[in-house]
């Protein structure tokens, strides 16, 4: 089946750790996204890439850091800067012509610092 | 700068009932698109609707319907005779009209629980 499948479902961090989230897609979109969601905060972008080998920074990018060498592929890594990480990480794909597209989700990664 | 406000955090309702969440957005752009999602207790947000900024015309899908009205800047969403099943949280979000992918401005979202 075609969708986005991101991993794992669950992490723990320690304190002063990079950790990776991974998001692969197979419905051959160009476009992928990084969200945050925090209890009451809604959705924030920190990252999104529009094409292979290339990604711009979101609203709350400080912290996180990405890549794209893959079309299929946009992990993201929480870094050790990032104060405050334990939140719901949803990553999401699009296509990337034409009036924006919906963007289809994952069933996201739930990060805790421990 | 774009904005999206949803300003109920949560509404809880009887099976049967009928139910508005209101979504109000602001943005300088006169072409623009607005979308609502879902988000089941499995996390994952599914795509329910998109409606250009041309496009002013009420849309009604099932149980579904959404009210779009540019004079007040709103994109409300109905769902009649509700059920357990749409427990869920419902964001609606606004994209700019640049061509190809956009980045999505999300509201804070609404709760919806349906008690039976």
């Amino acid at each position: 089946d075609g969708g986005i499948t991101q991993s794992p479902k669950y992490l723990f961090r320690k304190e002063g750790q990079n950790v990776t989230l991974s998001c692969e897609q197979n419905l051959n979109h160009d476009a992928m996204y990084w969200y945050r969601q925090d209890p009451g905060q809604g959705l924030r972008l920190i990252y999104y890439s529009q094409i292979v080998n290339d990604f711009q920074k979101g609203d709350i990018a400080e912290g996180y850091s990405v890549s794209r060498e893959k079309k299929e592929s946009f992990p993201l890594t929480v870094t050790s800067a990032q104060k405050n990480p334990t939140a719901f990480y949803l990553c999401a794909s699009s296509m990337n012509r034409g009036p924006p597209p919906e963007a289809f989700f994952g069933q996201g990664t739930r990060l805790t610092v421990v | 700068a774009q904005k999206v406000t949803q300003a109920q955090t949560e509404i809880s309702v009887v099976e049967k009932e009928d139910v508005t969440l209101d979504c109000v957005y602001e943005t300088r752009d006169t072409t623009y698109y607005l979308f609502w999602y879902k988000q089941p207790p499995s996390g994952e947000l599914v795509f329910l609707i998109r409606r250009n900024s041309f496009d002013e015309q009420n849309e009604i899908s099932g149980r579904y319907s959404w009210n779009f009205q540019k004079s007040t800047s709103s994109f409300n969403f109905t769902i009649t005779a509700s059920q357990v099943v749409d427990s869920a949280v419902y964001f609606c979000a606004l994209s700019e009209a640049r061509g190809g992918s956009e980045k999505l401005v999300f509201g804070k979202g609404t709760k919806l629980t349906v008690n039976p």
